[in-house]
């Protein structure tokens, strides 16, 4: 067990809706990172927050945004989902800005039908 | 493009035996890399890391090689035991963007007893 948690652990909605996946960091760490897994992809970054402040942005949709709170848990909404959205998506934390190893929630798996 | 390969998607080997994964990278800046572990319906778990500066780190059964010049990075795992059948991917960062992980598509390792 990490001691990052993720919320749901799945979700299967239809195109064109949106959906907020929730995660919790371990506790004390304050950088969250979004990665998503697409079929037969390896991990792709999305979005990183460090205390309550977004840090660096991957290859994040325009339609996709995400927040980190005061509490440090952070959430990532989807919206006009399309059927090319379905995948894996994965939230990381790490201690300290400027370290390099993550630790990985279990993912939510969305479906979008 | 890629800039982190793993280009066997997949390697089989005997328990007690010596597992060699492989890992090439186009980036030359990149100046961290890690080894994640992942088994189905769960997150990535790091497993081991290694420096630009170093060529090689061990922790355990696992031992991390890296050859700058060749851009070139392997994951030695010995002796192989069935547990250890996972999917492992490769991941580096980029100085020149923070701290978050490219990772490469993964490789499945099996072993049997």
């Amino acid at each position: 067990d990490s001691g990052v948690t993720q919320t749901p652990k799945h979700l299967i909605t239809a195109t064109g809706q949106r959906v907020t996946l929730r995660c919790s960091p371990r506790s004390g760490d304050l950088s969250v990172y979004w990665y998503q897994q697409s079929l037969d992809q390896g991990l792709q970054f999305l979005i990183q927050y460090y205390n309550g402040e977004e840090r660096a942005k991957g290859n994040i949709l325009e339609r996709f945004s995400a927040q980190q709170f005061p509490d440090l848990h952070s959430e990532l909404n989807l919206s006009s989902l399309e059927l090319g959205d379905s995948a894996l998506y994965f939230c990381a934390s790490s201690a300290r800005y400027g370290t390099y190893e993550q630790y990985f929630g279990p993912g939510t798996r969305l479906t979008v039908t | 493009d890629q800039q982190v390969k793993q280009n066997s998607p997949s390697l089989s080997v005997q328990e007690g035996r010596i597992s060699i994964l492989n890992c090439d990278y186009t980036n030359s800046m990149f100046d961290y890399f890690l080894w994640y572990k992942k088994y189905p319906a769960e997150g990535p778990t790091f497993l081991i890391s290694i420096s630009s500066i170093k060529d090689k780190n061990e922790d355990g059964r696992f031992t991390v090689f890296l050859n700058k010049s060749a851009k070139h990075l392997s994951l030695h795992i010995v002796p192989s035991q069935p547990g250890d059948s996972a999917v492992y991917f490769c991941a580096a960062t980029d100085p020149q963007a923070g701290t978050a992980l490219i990772f490469g598509k993964g490789t499945t390792l099996s072993v049997s007893s």
